[in-house]
């Protein structure tokens, strides 16, 4: 399976936007790029996701790459209740349903 | 939006003992799953279900077992339960799209601790 790499952790302000980058260098060509998030003592939420053309939606902005080497989540405008760990994951047609694959992720910090 | 309801948010059982966890889900999704959740182990698929009565094994089903006899409520169950059974567990159910565009609704999670 595809690899994601992801920064351990990042901060931001309150009210600022949030970019938290993934690279995934060996993605193949049907590969879907998706994002959820885990809210401390939650189950995970789905974010957004895409194939090669950025993606918005009411939670998020997904940017990607032109080569789909990388991507990046982007919260236009940062709250407390966006501090969480956001994973970035890769699924392909060929992947069982419900299959999720979490990496380690980034935690993000919202500062007020 | 949808919502994944799990019935308890923590649980503390004794060893032995036989454990029920109940999850319902209130947008008629036919895909249903559980997991369980360790620290560095990431997300770990139990047993999932496609349809009423149906059940198929994830990849860690050992000392587990599950029900689907309604299309809305997925029960997971521990047959005799072990302190290696103490864990975060999660039930979900997925949006009726193939694979690569699936996606996930979780519940808030139980936190079973088994003495």
């Amino acid at each position: 399976d595809a690899k994601t790499t992801q920064p351990n952790s990042m901060e931001s302000n309150e009210e600022e936007p949030v970019h938290l980058p993934c690279n995934h260098s060996t993605i193949s060509g049907t590969d879907y790029i998706h994002w959820y998030r885990q809210l401390p003592s939650q189950g995970p939420e789905y974010v957004i996701h895409g194939l090669t053309s950025n993606v918005n939606n009411r939670m998020a902005s997904l940017a990607i790459a032109e080569d789909r080497k990388s991507s990046t989540l982007i919260l236009h405008r940062a709250t407390l209740r966006d501090a969480a760990v956001y994973y970035c994951i890769l699924r392909d047609a060929g992947m069982s349903y419900g299959k999720l694959t979490f990496g380690q992720g980034t935690i993000l910090t919202v500062h007020p | 939006d949808v919502k994944v309801t799990q019935s308890s948010r923590y649980l503390v059982k004794r060893t032995g003992e036989k454990v029920f966890l109940e999850c319902v889900q209130d947008m008629d999704h036919e895909n249903m799953f559980w997991y369980r959740q360790d620290p560095g182990l990431g997300l770990r698929l139990i047993y999932f279900s496609y349809d009423v009565k149906m059940k198929e094994k994830g990849d860690i089903p050992e000392g587990y077992s599950v029900s689907r006899e309604k299309k809305e409520r997925f029960s997971l169950i521990l047959e005799s339960a072990s302190t290696n059974q103490t864990s975060m567990y999660l039930c979900a159910s997925s949006s009726p799209d193939r694979v690569p565009n699936e996606k996930l609704f979780f519940g808030s999670g139980t936190q079973l601790s088994v003495l």
